[in-house]
């Protein structure tokens, strides 16, 4: 299985500020047609998980251009250019490149 | 709106079976993939299993954790997914969660969940 691991585990952010989180696999995530299947969730307290990123750089619908994705093959991050008090939670990446998809340990994120 | 609602969850004992039903609107159901994952009480969600669109075959893959005791289904003339599980056990107590895929396996709507609960 690929194993993803993801740093930091824990960040405190002051809210207009920008925040980066990690994750790296254990194998490529880059697919023969080009795509990197790296999935960033957010699932905030109390929620179910959410869909941010997909293919490593897309957001999904409704999701603030604040949140962004980059990365290819192993090394992949998320940038919230100024957090809100709304994006505390945890963030998770997960890896869709094959099966068993499998998630990093998660960064619990909040407010200072 | 895309809705998906799981339902069946509830408290069963060791080795007993348990079927969830993943009811979802506001999409064309057959054209997608549908997975369920599971979390337990301060874990990370853990994936078990995908059903592919008849597009792609209706293709099953499992987790080794479920592989052989669980059993994804889906009804397209309903637009339910199912997720039969039988033997189970106290480490399967979680919250249950069904999701639409999108491209490789992007879970892109995740309902509430069921919760499952194994004493």
């Amino acid at each position: 299985d690929i194993v993803m691991t993801q740093s930091p585990l824990s960040l405190s952010v002051t809210p207009g500020e920008p925040a980066s989180i990690s994750c790296r696999s254990s194998q490529s995530l880059l697919y023969s047609n080009g795509y990197n299947y790296l999935d960033w969730y957010l699932q905030k307290p109390g929620q179910s998980p959410q869909l941010l990123i997909y293919l490593a750089s897309n957001r999904a619908s409704g999701v603030p251009d604040r949140f962004s994705g980059s990365g290819s093959g192993t090394d992949f991050t998320l940038k919230i250019s100024r957090v809100e008090a709304e994006d505390v939670g945890v963030y998770y990446c997960m890896q869709a490149v094959e099966i068993p998809r499998t998630f990093g340990p998660g960064t619990k994120v909040d407010i200072k | 709106e895309v809705q998906v609602v799981e339902s069946g969850g509830g408290l069963v004992q060791p080795g007993r079976s348990l079927r969830l039903s993943c009811t979802t609107s506001g999409f064309t159901f057959g054209d997608y993939a549908m997975s369920w994952f599971r979390q337990s009480p301060g874990k990370g969600p853990e994936w078990l299993s995908v059903i592919r669109s008849k597009a792609y075959g209706e293709s099953i893959e499992y987790a080794a954790s479920v592989r052989g005791r669980f059993t994804i289904s889906r009804d397209d003339s309903t637009s339910i997914a199912y997720l039969q599980m039988s033997y189970l056990k106290t480490e399967d107590t979680a919250l249950y969660y069904c999701t639409r895929d999108i491209d490789r396996g992007s879970a892109a709507n995740w309902g509430l969940g069921t919760l499952v609960t194994v004493s």
